[in-house]
């Protein structure tokens, strides 16, 4: 069974703070990992990375993958209120389907 | 270009009744997917559809059921609520040759 292991399950830091979510994987036939970020609504794609992209970033969130330690991370630097949302990991296996994991709540206080 | 639509926004159902969740998508992607979303639980894949004309099962399927009636649309369809189907429904669909999911903006179900 496919499983996604997301760290810390929740975590409040103080604007301007760098954060770092993890994200750990046991997937069959692993293709790619993605994250989202959900804030009252639908989950909104951030980033996919593959065995040929493992480093994506975008202003100030970036993220890794490490084939190796079957693992993750997502980092926020400079954070803002407007960063506060539960993100998500997803692994993409089998059939194309995604297994996600529970989720980090990230709060940004002012 | 409205993405992923979903269909009720909101509903409050009694034990026993029936519903069903209209999802479509105007981005012509192929693959269609429904996950409800639990608190503590993250999302649960229910249903998926590769290609219009078939569905298979995912993770929770019990209790539910489906329709891709064409390749915009994929429906879910609750035959008899309980109240363990409370829950935030999200309709999916997946960008060819990629594993990208763009979400709908969800139902949220009540089951009294």
């Amino acid at each position: 069974e496919d499983k996604v292991v997301q760290s810390p399950l929740s975590l409040v830091v103080h604007e301007g703070d760098t954060v770092t979510l993890n994200c750990s994987y046991e997937v069959t036939n692993f293709r790619s990992l993605l994250w989202y970020k959900q804030e009252k609504k639908a989950p909104t794609f951030l980033f996919m990375l593959t065995s040929s992209g493992i480093e994506k970033k975008s202003g100030r969130l970036s993220s890794i993958l490490d084939k190796k330690e079957l693992s993750s991370i997502l980092n926020i630097t400079a954070t803002q209120t407007g960063d506060s949302a539960i993100y998500l990991c997803a692994v993409g296996g089998s059939n194309y389907k995604l297994t996600f994991g529970k989720g980090t709540l990230l709060t940004v206080n002012p | 270009n409205a993405g992923v639509t979903q269909t009720p926004k909101f509903q409050v159902l009694k034990t026993g009744q029936s519903m069903t969740l209209q999802c479509a998508q105007d981005m012509n992607h192929n693959s269609m997917y429904w996950y409800r979303q639990d608190p503590g639980m993250g999302l649960r894949l229910i249903y998926y559809s590769a290609s219009e004309g078939t569905t298979d099962k995912g993770e929770v399927p019990n209790g539910y059921n489906v329709s891709r009636l064409n390749k915009r649309e994929f429906s879910l369809r609750l035959e008899s609520a309980a109240p363990s189907q409370t829950s935030v429904y999200f309709c999916a669909s997946r960008e060819d040759s990629t594993d990208t999911q763009y979400f709908g903006p969800g139902t949220r179900l009540t089951v009294l």
